[in-house]
């Protein structure tokens, strides 16, 4: 696509839900990021994937969370058991190249838990 | 230790003027890259502008400069003629080379308020 997608923009779930977060990144880059950015704070690295794999998925903040990518193409952010503390805005970057300074964002999926 | 420091939390600028933006960072790697992004109400992070830390010139992409100060470590934003469409979280933003360091490391961002 032109940009990068992300779904849902807004997500309201209850304490103790699981969620599940889409990145569509640009066609052809092979790099994707998630980060995550709490109320007027910046962003907070967590995870990276270079095609399908994730060579680090050391920011993931708890074992609630995990990604996948499948296809070198979307990633799915899933928050198991949600809590109040994982309320925030989750953007999703990708790049064409590991690294590159290319980074485009998505809008950002805000994730309220209640 | 903060590897990214933005001192200003917020800011207000008559429009048309110019506004600099603060940005200091901490890394012992000679090799790095810094960025800053904007990012309007609508929550996307918009890239403005790359410096790299061997780049021999300030870099500048329209009415965005950045002012390099590699001795001092800083490397604010000058952001010329202002318009109100500059509203918006300003974030500054390093990634230590080589390539393998991937992350972006990220201040708390500026808040720039652009009065008519």
């Amino acid at each position: 696509g032109a940009g990068v997608s992300q779904s849902p923009s807004n997500k309201v779930t209850e304490k103790g839900k699981d969620v599940e977060l889409r990145c569509d990144p640009i066609s052809g880059h092979t790099a994707l990021y998630w980060y995550r950015q709490s109320l007027g704070q910046g962003l907070e690295f967590l995870i990276y994937f270079q095609g399908n794999s994730a060579p680090d998925k050391s920011g993931l903040p708890s074992d609630r969370f995990s990604a996948e990518r499948t296809g070198g193409s979307v990633s799915t952010l899933t928050i198991q058991r949600t809590q109040q503390e994982d309320s925030a805005v989750y953007l999703c970057a990708s790049s064409p190249r590991q690294g590159g300074y290319g980074y485009t964002f998505g809008s950002g999926t805000r994730l309220t838990v209640v | 230790a903060q590897k990214i420091t933005q001192t200003q939390p917020g800011m207000f600028v008559q429009e048309k003027e110019a506004v600099t933006l603060d940005c200091t960072y901490d890394t012992s790697d000679p090799s790095y890259g810094l960025f800053w992004y904007k990012q309007p109400s609508s929550g996307e992070m918009i890239f403005l502008i790359y410096q790299g830390s061997y780049d021999q010139q300030n870099a500048t992409e329209g009415r965005y400069s950045l002012n390099f100060q590699k001795a001092r470590k800083s490397a604010n934003l000058v952001i010329s003629a202002s318009q109100l469409g500059d509203s918006a979280m300003y974030f500054c933003a390093m990634r230590e080379l080589p390539d393998s360091n991937y992350q972006l490391i990220w201040g708390a961002g500026t808040k720039l308020i652009i009065k008519p």
